[in-house]
């Protein structure tokens, strides 16, 4: 079966770094995502990994490490507007998305 | 940038009422998908679409829901007897195989 754990909730500071960590087992993958979700509105895509290793972009970054079956996102010089949840999500042999809960990111000033 | 265009942004309808989702996913990608999310809950799978036919779909999508892609570019989900408890954000997606699943911006459905 698959499954996908990442914490309910964090809080930090404006201006600090933050990283969210994706913990996952599954028996197929095709990749692991980052997404961002704003209350009330769509996901959007943040970053895809599917070699080991960190990819940079901007203030984000995320990394992956296949054989511990884990993720992290990485958020730097947080702003407010980063207050937001951030969904882990597996990508399955069949191409299909497996949807972490979600992380509610809390950013105080 | 080719994006996910979902209509209506949002429905009102009555319980027991049939409603259609709207949805036209990027044009060169091959699997769609609709999720729904309901207030304050995790985002949920019902279906993904390829080829022209079902290629998965969840518990919750049962004989009430269907998908239909009509013309070529258009991707809808009917709920046939709408319910109480299928109030939610109706997201479709699209995806190019290897690069996620991108969004549409959602149709916030209320049933009455």
């Amino acid at each position: 079966g698959q499954n996908i754990d990442q914490p309910t909730e964090m809080t930090a500071t404006e201006g600090a770094i933050v990283q969210i960590n994706c913990t996952y087992q599954t028996s197929g993958f095709n990749g692991l995502f980052w997404y961002q979700q704003h209350a009330g509105e769509a996901p959007t895509f943040l970053s895809y990994n599917v070699l080991d290793g960190l990819e940079e972009k901007g203030r984000f970054s995320s990394f992956l490490s296949r054989s511990k079956g884990y993720s992290y996102l990485l958020l730097k010089e947080l702003q407010m507007k980063d207050s937001a949840s951030y969904l882990c999500a597996l990508m399955d042999s069949n191409y299909q998305l497996i949807w972490g809960a979600g992380t509610k990111l809390i950013i105080k000033p | 940038e080719p994006e996910v265009t979902q209509t209506p942004s949002h429905q009102v309808t009555q319980m027991g009422q049939e409603v259609i989702l709207r949805c036209v996913p990027i044009s060169n990608h091959l699997y769609f998908y609709w999720y729904r999310q309901i207030l304050g809950q995790k985002v949920e799978f019902l279906v993904s679409f390829y080829n022209n036919e079902i290629s998965e779909k969840s518990e919750i999508f049962d004989d009430q829901f269907s998908v239909e892609r009509p013309d070529g570019s258009n991707f809808t989900l009917k709920i046939r007897s709408t319910k109480l408890e299928d109030s939610a954000m109706y997201f479709c997606a699209s995806s190019g195989q290897l690069w996620g699943a991108f969004f549409g911006q959602g149709t916030r459905l209320t049933v009455v």
